[in-house]
């Protein structure tokens, strides 16, 4: 079972660049990574998945190194409306086609004025 | 599309109670879930169930059980509350057979055992 390891919390002001970095050592070949925000007492909404090199929606960029061990989500210009938990999943994919995922503790990120 | 729909939404109880969450999806998902999230913690998983007619443990499933009641429902029963279950309580959806992961959820149930 694929694990990750993100930081715990981050601090930022509006208007900068947030990097998540999250590492998945143990990552396996069929695995994607995918990153959810919740706000609180929300669930947890999607954000963007990968499976390598470089994803980029209307909100978020991920960015996969070749060896896949590590991905990092990175948030332009964020606003204090993106204070939140990010949590860095990767899924396991079972024989019977399901997906089981299991969620880290998250980082939680807060936006400044 | 109402999505994820969780009754109750909140839920107060005695320890050695027992109660149902209820969840059902609109969305036309084989693989429904159940996660519990204590205060300042990250989602745990308690059960999940790939399709209909089958169920499988998670992270923690001691104290609950499930069943999948049709492809839209997915219950989770507490037959005998502990004040460590204390939580609140989210239900998901997702696709089964799309390696896409993406899971959709349900706005919680906050449970408070006495």
């Amino acid at each position: 079972l694929a694990k990750t390891t993100q930081p715990i919390s981050m601090d930022s002001y509006e208007g900068q660049e947030v990097n998540i970095t999250c590492s998945h050592n143990n990552i396996a070949t069929n695995d994607y990574i995918t990153w959810y925000q919740q706000f609180p007492s929300q669930g947890p909404r999607f954000i963007i998945q990968g499976y390598k090199t470089k994803v980029t929606n209307e909100v978020a960029s991920l960015f996969i190194p070749a060896d896949r061990k590590s991905s990092t989500l990175s948030l332009p210009r964020v606003s204090l409306s993106d204070t939140a938990v990010y949590y860095c999943l990767v899924g396991d994919l079972l024989m019977d086609s399901s997906y089981k995922l299991i969620f880290g503790s998250g980082t939680r990120l807060l936006v400044r004025p | 599309n109402a999505g994820v729909t969780q009754t109750p939404k909140f839920q107060v109880l005695k320890t050695g109670q027992s109660m149902t969450l209820q969840c059902a999806q609109d969305m036309n998902h084989n693989s429904m879930y159940w996660y519990r999230q204590d205060p300042g913690m990250g989602l745990r998983l308690i059960y999940y169930s790939a399709s209909e007619g089958t169920t499988d443990k998670g992270e923690v499933p001691n104290g609950y059980n499930v069943s999948r009641l049709n492809k839209r429902e997915f219950s989770l029963r507490l037959e005998s509350a502990a004040p460590s279950q204390t939580s609140v309580y989210f239900c998901a959806s997702s696709e089964t057979g799309v390696p896409t992961g993406e899971l959709f959820f349900g706005e919680g149930s906050r449970l408070t055992v006495l």
